[in-house]
C-alpha cells in the first residue's frame, strides 16, 4: 500500500530532551516536507527536500533540523525542544514532476508532540 | 494580513444543501492552487486541484479567479460524509506552500 508513515504518533517530552520524529514513504517520491499545524494558523512548512541530500528551510525552521540521506526517509530532529514546539506535525511527500507545484502531496498520519 | 485567508466557519448546513467557500490570497505570483480536505485529527487529503478554467468532480466544483485573487469551492447536494475542514492551498514555489487555516463544514441530517 502506498503510504507515508510517521513515528511516533504521540509523544510527550520535557524541555531540552532531544527527539527525532521519523518519516518514511514507499512511493519513490523525490519531494518531502515537514509541516506543523496549530489552531488558527493552518499548516506551516518547516523544512522541505527536493531530493536526497538537498534540504532547505520553509517558513518556520527555527529549532528544527532535518536530513535526507535516503530517498524514502526524512526525519525531523528537535535538538532542544521547547514548549512552543508543542504542535501536530505532518510529513508529506510528492512526485518530482512539477514537485509540489502541481502534484498532490501525500501526508503521513501526523505526530502529536507535547513539550512540557 | 495573512497570505491566504479563509472564513473559519463553522458552516452548519442541512443535508442536500449547496454550500460555497472562498479563499483569498495575496501573492499574485502564486502558481498552483488546491483544495484539501481534513477530517478531525487526521491528515489532509487532496480534494481537487484548481484551474483557471474551473474544474468539476462530481458534486464538487472549484474555480480560480486570478484577477481578484481568490479560489472557490462549491459543494452541491451535500452529504453527511462531507463534514470536514476544507483547506485551500496556494503554491508559489517549493518553499512557499501556503495553507489556509481551514473552513469547518458540518452537515446536519
Amino acid at each position: 500500500e502506498a503510504q507515508v508513515t510517521q513515528n511516533p504518533r504521540y509523544l510527550i517530552t520535557v524541555t531540552g530532551k532531544k527527539l527525532t520524529v521519523t518519516c518514511s514513504q514507499n512511493m519513490n517520491h523525490e519531494y518531502m516536507s515537514w509541516y506543523r499545524q496549530d489552531p488558527g494558523l493552518g499548516l506551516r512548512q518547516i523544512y522541505y527536500s527536493m531530493n536526497v541530500e538537498v534540504t532547505d528551510k520553509g517558513d518556520v525552521p527555527e529549532g528544527y533540523k532535518v536530513s535526507r540521506k535516503e530517498k524514502r526517509n526524512f526525519p525531523l530532529i528537535l535538538e532542544s525542544p521547547s514548549p512552543n514546539q508543542t504542535s501536530l506535525y505532518f510529513c508529506a511527500s510528492s512526485l518530482v514532476a512539477g514537485g509540489p507545484f502541481r502534484d498532490e502531496q501525500f501526508f503521513g498520519p501526523g505526530t502529536r508532540l507535547t513539550v512540557l | 494580513r495573512k497570505e491566504v485567508e479563509q472564513d473559519p466557519g463553522p458552516f452548519n448546513v442541512p443535508e442536500g444543501a449547496t454550500v460555497a467557500f472562498n479563499c483569498t490570497y495575496s501573492n499574485s505570483a502564486s502558481q498552483s492552487f488546491f483544495w484539501y480536505r481534513q477530517d478531525c485529527r487526521k491528515e489532509p487529503k487532496l480534494l481537487m486541484s484548481v484551474y483557471s478554467s474551473g474544474n468539476e468532480d462530481g458534486r464538487f466544483t472549484a474555480q480560480l479567479n486570478r484577477a481578484s485573487q481568490y479560489i472557490s469551492l462549491l459543494i452541491r447536494d451535500s452529504k453527511l460524509s462531507d463534514s470536514a475542514t476544507y483547506l485551500c492551498v496556494v503554491v508559489k514555489s517549493a518553499s512557499k506552500i501556503i495553507f489556509g487555516s481551514g473552513t469547518r463544514l458540518s452537515i446536519r441530517p
